[in-house]
């Protein structure tokens, strides 16, 4: 059974700093997504990472893939208030089986 | 406007009382599924479809239905709601999965 396990659950952070988040996984994946949830909202796309070594960048959210450690990361560069979501990453594996982490909920605090 | 439709967006049902949440979408998406959102559960795949006539289960189907008679619908069905149904159910399409999934607004279902 595949696991995907992100950490930290919980992130507060103040505006104008870094940090990352980690995702693990426990089985060959054929890509990862990275979503990103408002409260009370839909998801919504963010990366899609396809093989080893990719690396995505979009304003101050960047995403990296490992497959050989099993390992994603989504890194946040000077985080900004607007960046206070829930993000979750999701492996997909045969056909269109997705798995999804539990979900980093981020608080960006003034 | 390119998008994945789910209805009703909140429902309040009874025990045993067979209901169909439906799923559109307008982008002639190939890919489809339904996910359930749990507090402390994340969101668990419950069917998925890579094509008409083609399902398969996800990492929690017990309970559910679904089909997918033409390609840009694809409901979800509860032949006999229990209250550990109750949750907020989310349908995606994807025309091909390297472009991730697009989901709909979401159904809050309860089960009483």
């Amino acid at each position: 059974e595949l696991k995907v396990e992100q950490n930290p659950l919980f992130l507060s952070m103040q505006e104008g700093k870094n940090y990352t988040i980690y995702c693990n996984y426990s089985t060959t994946s054929d890509r990862l997504y990275w979503y990103r949830q408002d409260p009370g909202k839909s998801l919504e796309s963010l990366f899609v990472l396809l093989s080893n070594g990719a690396v995505k960048q979009e304003g101050r959210l960047m995403a990296s893939l490992d497959t050989k450690a099993r390992l994603s990361t989504l890194h946040i560069t000077a985080a900004v208030h607007d960046l206070s979501a829930t993000y979750f990453c999701a492996v997909e594996t045969s056909g269109s089986r997705l798995t999804f982490g539990e979900g980093t909920q981020l608080t960006v605090n003034p | 406007e390119a998008q994945v439709t789910q209805n009703p967006r909140y429902l309040i049902t009874v025990t045993g009382k067979k209901l169909t949440v439906t799923c559109s979408q307008n982008m002639n998406h190939e890919y489809m599924s339904w996910y359930r959102q749990d507090p402390g559960l994340g969101l668990r795949q419950i069917y998925y479809s890579m094509n008409v006539e083609v399902t398969d289960k996800g990492d929690v189907p017990e309970g559910y239905k679904v089909s997918r008679k033409e390609k840009r619908n694809f409901p979800l069905i509860l032949e006999s709601p229990s209250p550990n149904q109750t949750s907020l159910y989310f349908c995606a399409s994807s025309f091909y999965r390297d472009y991730g999934y697009t989901f709909g607004s979401g159904t809050r279902l309860t089960v009483v």
